[in-house]
Order: C-alpha cells, then structure tokens, then sequence
C-alpha cells in the first residue's frame, strides 16, 4: 500500500497570504489529523477529521480549517499567513478515529516570508 | 489536559549497545494509548511501538520494547543492539481523543 503522501513539500508565502495544503491517506484510512512542528513548540495537534466531519480541535486560531472529502482526502488552510506560522505540517491517517494508530506522511515545509 | 514529558533532550549510545529512553505523561483517564515514534534527519515520522493502557503486558518489537508502569504513569524505550540507523529523534505521544506529543529525545548511535 501507498504510504500518507502531501502536497505540496515545500512553499514559500509572504506575509497576509493564504495557502492550502493536501494530504492523501493510506488507502482504506477513513480518519486524517493534522499537526504543527517547530523548533519552539514541538508538535502541537491542529484538527482530526473522520468521515468528512471534525471530530477534534487543537488549540489554534480560527485562521487554521481544514475538510475531508468522501474519498477521506484532507485538506488544511491557513489565512492571513504570520511569520510563526512557519513549519513543518504533518498529516496522519489512521483506519478509525481516537484509538488507532497514526501513520504520518512527509510533511509540508512552510516558509512565511 | 494530558501532559508528555521526556526529560532527555539528547542521548547517545555507541554501537551494538542498548539505550533506554525516559517518557512519563500525566492523565486522569484509564483507557488510551501510548506510542513511540521516531523522526530520522529530514525524514517522515515512523511508528516504533504502541502500548494499549489496558494491558499489563510490555510491547515489544524486535531490538524495541517497552517498560510500561501505568501507576506512575512513565513509559520509557529501550533500544537493544543499537544500530546507526536508529540516530533519529523519538517521540513519546499520548493518545486519547488526540495525539499529544512530548518534546522529544534526539538519539545518536556512534560507531
């Protein structure tokens, strides 16, 4: 089976601008979270969706959403982009939600300029 | 809320050696999961073990297992037969309703 893939792997934005980031899950993996890593913070748990719902939120500001589609693919945005939104955004699909293992993907590296 | 604490920031072990990694999480729940993954340079996060909460049995998976204490809630890694491919950094994470994340512990194994 093909492993969680996301795209893009690398982007650059400046300041004020949005941007989308993808993730595909293992194939059958119906539950994707998303997770900020930075030197400061570590990993911070942003969302989890399961069946195109939300299902938890971490502790972020309003500016990070996300979706599920019926084909379990995920999608997070951030608007207004701040310089420490610079990271590394991991996503993590699992078969069911809450209990079950993680399996991460590459991660998307964010640079705001 | 659900704390992961690993005290050692750094670690390092020679070759052929065992190591074992320190992780104690805080919680007031009876049922949930603890994993341990590892993070390689510029490399995606990898499962290394999972513990189920509900089971007195400590996990193991090949040169990896675990030491389990649920009542003093710590959770530690112990690497045997240390290889160069084991240099990651490792994450103890809690998982509940979420995954929480300790800070991490970066392993190197010299030759």
């Amino acid at each position: 089976k093909a492993g969680v893939t996301q795209t893009p792997r690398y982007l650059i934005k400046t300041r004020g601008q949005q941007v989308t980031l993808s993730c595909s899950p293992i194939s059958g993996h119906r539950s994707v979270s998303w997770y900020q890593q930075t030197p400061g913070q570590g990993l911070q748990f942003l969302f989890e969706y399961f069946s195109e719902t939300q299902r938890n939120k971490g502790n972020f500001p309003g500016r990070f959403s996300g979706r599920q589609f019926s084909n379990s693919r995920s999608e997070m945005n951030v608007s207004t982009l701040e310089l420490g939104d610079s990271a590394l955004y991991l996503c993590a699909s699992s078969l069911e939600q809450g209990s079950d293992t993680q399996y991460f993907g590459p991660g998307t590296r964010l640079t705001v300029l | 809320a659900q704390t992961v604490t690993q005290s050692q920031p750094e670690m390092s072990v020679q070759e052929a050696e065992t190591v074992t990694l320190s992780c104690t999480y805080d919680t007031s729940e009876n049922n949930y999961y603890l994993f341990w993954y590892k993070q390689p340079p510029s490399r995606q996060m990898i499962l290394v073990i999972r513990q189920e909460a509900y089971k007195q049995q400590n996990a193991t998976e090949n040169r990896f297992s675990v030491n389990f204490q649920k009542a003093a809630k710590s959770f530690s890694l112990k690497i045997s037969d240390s290889q160069l491919g084991d240099t990651a950094m490792y994450f103890c994470a809690f998982m509940r309703n979420d995954m929480r994340f300790g800070a991490g512990t970066r392993l190197t194994v010299k030759p």
